[in-house]
């Protein structure tokens, strides 16, 4: 089945404590993309990738960091999160923009 | 940049009402438009999408008509049932990775 996996659904974590969320993707897509989702803001861009060791900033890149070693995985990195990353967290792939992305389920983080 | 703008919700319809949910966007150059959607607890799914003006998205019994005129891309429905209760993303493409969304719009169906 074609799809964007994301790991954890669920975190909780303390302020400064680095963590990882993993991205994956089956379907050979060469765009990648993180974004947040929060109430009143709709759906925010952090990080995109065009493919493999290319990479580059959306609208609200502060406090993250990616990586896109190969082409399926795409992860997101908190270095030191913060309490204002609280939030809802999706990965998305597609072929073409124009043919519109796939997302994954989500991860709501929460750091305390 | 891009933006996009989109009615406020939540929105309220009895089961099988006519559904229109306004979307207007500014961008440059001809983006291609799209429509998501959201159950609850789940990832955005891609509705539908049109890439240039006077295409009509449909899909699912939804349908979107890309306005260039009136920068518009309005989603309507004739008859909305409860499962379509979810919420609802306009968003915009100017490049194979900027993706704009709007703020989504809520709706609910009732039986």
């Amino acid at each position: 089945e074609a799809q964007v996996t994301q790991n954890p659904r669920y975190l909780i974590t303390v302020t400064g404590k680095k963590l990882t969320v993993t991205c994956s993707q089956n379907m050979n897509h060469e765009y990648m993309s993180w974004y947040r989702q929060d109430p009143g803001l709709g759906l925010r861009q952090i990080y995109y990738s065009m493919n493999v060791e290319v990479t580059d900033k959306g609208d609200v890149p502060e406090g993250y960091k990616v990586s896109r070693k190969e082409k399926r995985n795409f992860p997101l990195i908190l270095e030191s999160p913060s309490p204002n990353q609280t939030s809802l967290y999706f990965c998305a792939s597609s072929f073409t923009g124009v043919a519109g992305y796939t997302f994954g389920s989500g991860t709501r983080l929460t750091v305390v | 940049g891009d933006s996009v703008t989109q009615m406020e919700g939540p929105v309220t319809l009895s089961e099988e009402a006519f559904l229109t949910i306004n979307c207007t966007y500014t961008a440059t150059g001809y983006p291609s438009l799209f429509w998501y959607v959201q159950y609850p607890g789940e990832g955005l799914q891609l509705l539908l999408k049109a890439t240039k003006a006077d295409d009509k998205g449909s899909n699912k019994g939804f349908e979107a008509t890309y306005r260039k005129e009136t920068t518009s891309f309005h989603l309507e429905k004739g008859s909305v049932q409860v499962s379509d209760s979810a919420v609802y993303f306009c968003a915009t493409s100017g490049g194979y990775q900027k993706v704009t969304f709007g703020t989504g719009t809520k709706l609910q169906v009732i039986p």
